[in-house]
């Protein structure tokens, strides 16, 4: 149980266009979804927290309109990378909460490359 | 093998031998501890968790230990086989739900 998923898994696109990045639980009901970043050879950094049918929120630093988030449902939030940029260029990973406990379980990640 | 967390990223063990990897947490307010493993190109991994009211715990084949006077968390991995080779992370959370997470410290198992 408690698996979450993320597609695309790998994608590639040109510069100032944007990506739509998919993450769905697909056996239990997501109330809270994270969104991270994380560069080579580095550690997760949270981007952002997302709560079924409200507003995301966004850690300092993060655009929020540059990073736009989605969570209609309960099993899919998805995170938009608007104007990619190079510097954009990040491995994409997901995490999903049933929301009664700490315990995150997250997707597979999405390495996104911006050329 | 011994790793010091921040100071030491990688930790190179030998087969068969017992390995630990140390994390210093940044707030004592945090009330939960997890550690996570990270394969190349991969999502992290859940290994084992632990409350702040609790300073062991056990799971297969690993063990955490919590000492929150000194804020500092580790992992034993008993028997490190190649499979383990991987980069281990802590994480705490420190607000809500949100978890930070620590640098992360490589594994190498050598055969």
């Amino acid at each position: 149980g408690a698996v979450v998923s993320q597609h695309p898994s790998r994608v590639i696109c040109k510069s100032g266009t944007s990506v739509k990045i998919e993450c769905r639980s697909l056996d239990f009901q997501a109330t809270t979804m994270f969104w991270y970043r994380q560069f080579p050879k580095q550690s997760l950094m949270l981007m952002a927290t997302s709560n079924e049918g409200s507003k995301a929120t966004y850690e300092q630093g993060v655009e929020k309109d540059k990073f736009l988030i989605n969570h209609a449902s309960l099993t899919l939030s998805t995170l938009t990378v608007t104007s990619a940029h190079p510097e954009d260029s990040s491995f994409y990973i997901c995490s999903a909460s049933g929301g009664t406990s700490y315990e995150q379980y997250f997707g597979p990640g999405t390495r996104l490359t911006v050329t | 093998g011994e790793s010091v967390g921040l100071h030491l990223p990688t930790l190179s063990v030998q087969e068969g031998d017992n390995s630990i990897i140390n994390c210093a947490y940044s707030n004592s307010a945090s009330d939960y501890f997890i550690w996570y493993k990270q394969e190349s190109g991969k999502g992290p991994q859940f290994i084992i968790d632990i409350r702040s009211n609790m300073d062991k715990r056990q799971g297969q084949r690993v063990t955490v230990l919590l000492n929150k006077t000194v804020k500092h968390l580790s992992l034993q991995i008993a028997a490190t086989q190649p499979g383990d080779s991987a980069v281990y992370f802590c994480a705490e959370n420190f607000n809500d739900y949100k978890l930070s997470f620590g640098a992360g410290t490589t594994v190498t198992v050598r055969a």
